[in-house]
């Protein structure tokens, strides 16, 4: 079965640094999304991206975060600057089509000290 | 924005039991999704729906798609062991190039062998 692979799984960081975080969507997908989720809450909505573009953002997604694939493959998360609120698992997901639904990667937690 | 309220918050069962669990919106959706959630995992797709009145079933797992688009729910029968996690409904409002996830607070299974 296809996977979304995310890396590092783990990634501790100093307070004001900057992380990327990194994700191998699904070959054929077309459609690619980052979530976040704090300890314990509900999975929250950071953005999607199609046709090499953000589609949306939400409240979240502020200057400090921006998406990019550089690639035909990854797609990364950057945090500029980092803040311990920042502190969640962070999931990448992808679908072949818009109305499908997603594939998620196992996440990335980020433990912001 | 949109808001998923999710019941039960938790529940705890024998092990051959059956569970029921929903979802409900004060706005509309055009799919809705169970996803499960393992601890330190991501979210795994259970069941899509997309069509209103819609029933669908996977193995002991059936989900509806309620009629008026504004709520979903999940049943488990003759739990086991291994349905132990949390479940998450999930509502999605598609337009133009965006499919983002609106997800529920969850409903933590625990089912007692």
């Amino acid at each position: 079965e296809p996977e979304v692979t995310q890396t590092p799984s783990h990634q501790v960081t100093q307070m004001g640094q900057e992380v990327i975080l990194r994700c191998v969507p699904i070959s054929n997908h077309l459609y690619f999304y980052w979530y976040r989720q704090i300890l314990g809450q509900k999975v929250e909505f950071l953005v999607s991206f199609y046709n090499n573009e953000i589609s949306e953002k939400s409240e979240i997604f502020d200057d400090q975060f921006s998406v990019e694939r550089p690639d035909g493959s990854n797609f990364t998360l950057k945090i500029r600057s980092t803040k311990l609120e920042d502190s969640a698992m962070y999931f990448c997901a992808s679908s072949e089509s818009g109305r499908t639904g997603y594939t998620f990667g196992s996440g990335t937690r980020l433990t912001v000290v | 924005g949109q808001q998923l309220n999710q019941s039960p918050q938790s529940m705890f069962i024998q092990e051959g039991e059956d569970v029921s669990m929903n979802c409900t919106s004060s706005s509309i959706f055009n799919t809705w999704l169970w996803y499960k959630q393992d601890p330190g995992e991501g979210p795994v797709l259970l069941i899509a729906l997309y069509k209103a009145g819609e029933l669908t079933s996977n193995g002991r797992l059936t989900a509806q798609f309620g009629i008026t688009r504004k709520d979903s729910f999940l049943n488990i029968s003759a739990s086991i062991p291994s349905d132990v996690g949390i479940y998450f409904c999930a509502g999605q409002m598609s337009g133009g190039s965006n499919y983002k996830l609106t997800f529920g607070k969850g409903t933590l299974l625990t089912v007692n062998p």
